[in-house]
Formats: C-alpha cells, structure tokens, sequence
C-alpha cells in the first residue's frame, strides 16, 4: 500500500526553527510536496521535492532523500501565522496527490 | 487571475437525498481533481480529470458518486443517495498539465449528512 506518515502536532514559539517529518511507502515515487491548510481552508502548495536535497523558499524549505523514503520541511523564524497544518503529499502515478494525515503545528508568543 | 471555486461553501442534506457540488478551475487547467476529508482523516484523492475525459477515477468511494466535467471547464460530483459516511469537506484542485504537482485547491464544500 501507500503511506505518508509524519507527526500529528508540533508546539513551537515565535522566533523558534520547527521541523515537521515525513516518511513514506509509496509504488511509483515521483517527489514530494507540502501543503498548507488554516483553519479547515483550501491546503496550499508550499514547496515539492522530485530529486534529493534542499529547496528553499523564503522561511520555508523542504528536504528529500528518496534513498531514506524521508522528507522534511523545515520552518525558520516562526511567526504566530504559520499555525496551520501542513502535509505532506506525494504523487501518484505523476497525478494524483496521495496526502499525509497532516501535522497540526501551534505556535505560541 | 480568479482562483478555484466551489459551490456551495455548505450543504445539509438528509439520508437518502440527492446534492450536486460544483467546481470552476482556474483558466487554463487542464487538470482537475476532486479529494475529500473526513472529519479527523487525511485528505483523499477521489478522481482525476484531464480537459472533459476522466484520466483517474480509482478514489471513488462507490457508484453513488458520479462526476463530469462536460466542455472540460467546470466540474460536478454528485451525490446520489447520500449516506451518513459521505459527510466530509469535499475539494476541488486544478493544475497545469506541466505541473501537476502543485495543485491549487478551492475552499471546499463542507457537505454533512443527517
């Protein structure tokens, strides 16, 4: 079967680095994406790995090492806003996103 | 350039009644899917659409639920007869044909079954 799992709630205060995990188990392996969702609201695109290393965008970046089935994404200088959940997703067969249970992150001041 | 919509925002329906949900993609993609979140569960992948032909259909929970997308602009998945398990936050997605990895989601219908 396919399966992304990461961790159901990270705490963190402002200014803080977080780091939200993802393994997967997956057939077909295209790359790895990030989502963000507020408050039950349309998720979001953030970042997508297709071959191993590091993308950053801004605050955010995301990790992948296809070698490991592991992935992270990575949030520097927290700001309250940035509580959200966030999932990770892969690519079925390059369509369809198969998503994680999500991460539910809470920061506080 | 207008995002993705979805209508309605909600829908309360009884057992056994009939509700249809539209989408509108943003122009120009090509590519559409619905998913579907039930109430403390991952986000679920229910079909694929590529212009007006059906490119993936595997997530469809039964044949209760049918989906078209006529002219290959909007979508409508309808839901017929509904069940108590259908209630759930239902999304619609679009994306280009190149970059089917980011995919721009709607706000989503929250559908709930009584």
């Amino acid at each position: 079967g396919q399966s992304l799992e990461q961790p159901s709630e990270v705490t963190a205060v402002e200014g803080a680095i977080v780091q939200i995990n993802c393994t997967y188990q997956t057939s077909g392996f295209y790359g790895l994406s990030w989502y963000q969702q507020h408050d039950g609201g349309a998720p979001t695109f953030l970042s997508y790995n297709a071959l191993d290393g590091l993308e950053e965008t801004g605050r955010f970046s995301s990790f992948l090492s296809r070698s490991d089935s592991y992935g992270y994404l990575l949030l520097q200088e927290l700001q309250m806003k940035d509580s959200a959940s966030y999932f990770c997703a892969h690519n079925q067969a390059g369509t369809a996103l198969i998503f994680g249970k999500g991460t539910t992150l809470s920061v506080s001041s | 350039e207008a995002g993705v919509t979805q209508f309605p925002s909600h829908s309360v329906i009884e057992k056994g009644q009939t509700v249809t949900l539209r989408c509108d993609p943003i122009s120009g993609h090509d590519n559409l899917y619905w998913y579907r979140r039930v109430m403390g569960k991952e986000i679920k992948f229910l079909l694929h659409f590529v212009k007006e032909s059906k490119q993936d259909e595997s997530g469809m929970p039964n044949n209760r639920f049918l989906a078209e997308r006529t002219g290959g602009t909007y979508s409508t998945l309808k839901v017929q007869p509904a069940e108590l398990e259908d209630s759930g936050v239902y999304f619609c997605a679009s994306s280009q044909r190149s970059e089917r990895y980011e995919q721009y989601f709607g706000p989503g219908t929250r559908l709930t079954v009584t």
